[in-house]
């Protein structure tokens, strides 16, 4: 069973153009994230969830929004979408954000291309 | 702003050798220090080191952490061309889990 699963795996489309990532976990989990990582491999987070609540809020473009309906899912909305979108998009979860002693389970990853 | 910085970035070694993989932080509210392996896909969880010198230990893989000089080094023995991938590090920080990774090193075992 799939423990944090992300929808789709590759999406590719044309600058303005709005799209959405879907995560949802079945760990269980009160806590989830949103990451880009770039062709450098580096993982930079972007938002975090608790409970349905924003709780990390990175410096991140307006144009991210991030939609978390129930604590099973965390929802990624991206208009206006330009070149420098184009990365891998991670979804995470973890149990007790409050503690900062839980690791994270990452999705498989979206590949977002921008053409 | 929270740093954590990893080395080498690459490391090319043969079947057999032993490597050892370097990660210094500059965090605020330092909670914990975690490793992770990433092969083409999700990073997965090693450890997760939240006292100094206490070794945690996976089969060929092990790792500590030095709170006071703020650094940790993840150790793999006999390596097989299988632990190929990219090492992250990352700092738990703050309140809620304010999680900073590291740039990765990436460790390609050669046969």
């Amino acid at each position: 069973d799939t423990a944090v699963s992300q929808t789709p795996k590759y999406l590719v489309t044309q600058m303005g153009n709005d799209k959405s990532i879907k995560c949802e976990q079945n760990l269980g989990h009160d806590t989830m994230y949103w990451y880009k990582q770039d062709s450098k491999k580096f993982l930079k987070i972007m938002f975090s969830y608790n409970n349905k609540e924003l709780i990390i809020n990175e410096t991140v473009p307006n144009r991210f929004s991030p939609k978390s309906p129930d604590k099973a899912h965390l929802n990624l909305h991206i208009n206006s979408l330009e070149l420098g979108d184009s990365a891998v998009y991670f979804c995470a979860s973890s149990q007790g954000a409050g503690t900062g002693n839980q690791p994270q389970h990452f999705g498989d990853g979206t590949r977002l291309s921008i053409l | 702003e929270d740093k954590v910085v990893q080395s080498p970035l690459s490391l090319v070694v043969h079947e057999g050798d032993t490597v050892t993989l370097n990660c210094s932080y500059e965090v605020t509210n330092f909670r914990s220090l975690l490793w992770y392996k990433q092969e083409k896909k999700a990073p997965t969880f090693l450890f997760m080191l939240t006292s100094s010198g206490i070794e945690k230990k996976s089969g060929r893989l092990s790792s500590i952490l030095d709170k006071k000089e703020l650094f940790s080094i993840l150790n793999i023995t006999a390596t097989q061309t299988g632990d190929s991938a990219v090492y992250l590090c990352a700092t738990n920080s703050g309140g809620y889990q304010k999680v900073t990774f590291g740039t990765g090193t990436k460790l390609q075992v050669i046969p």
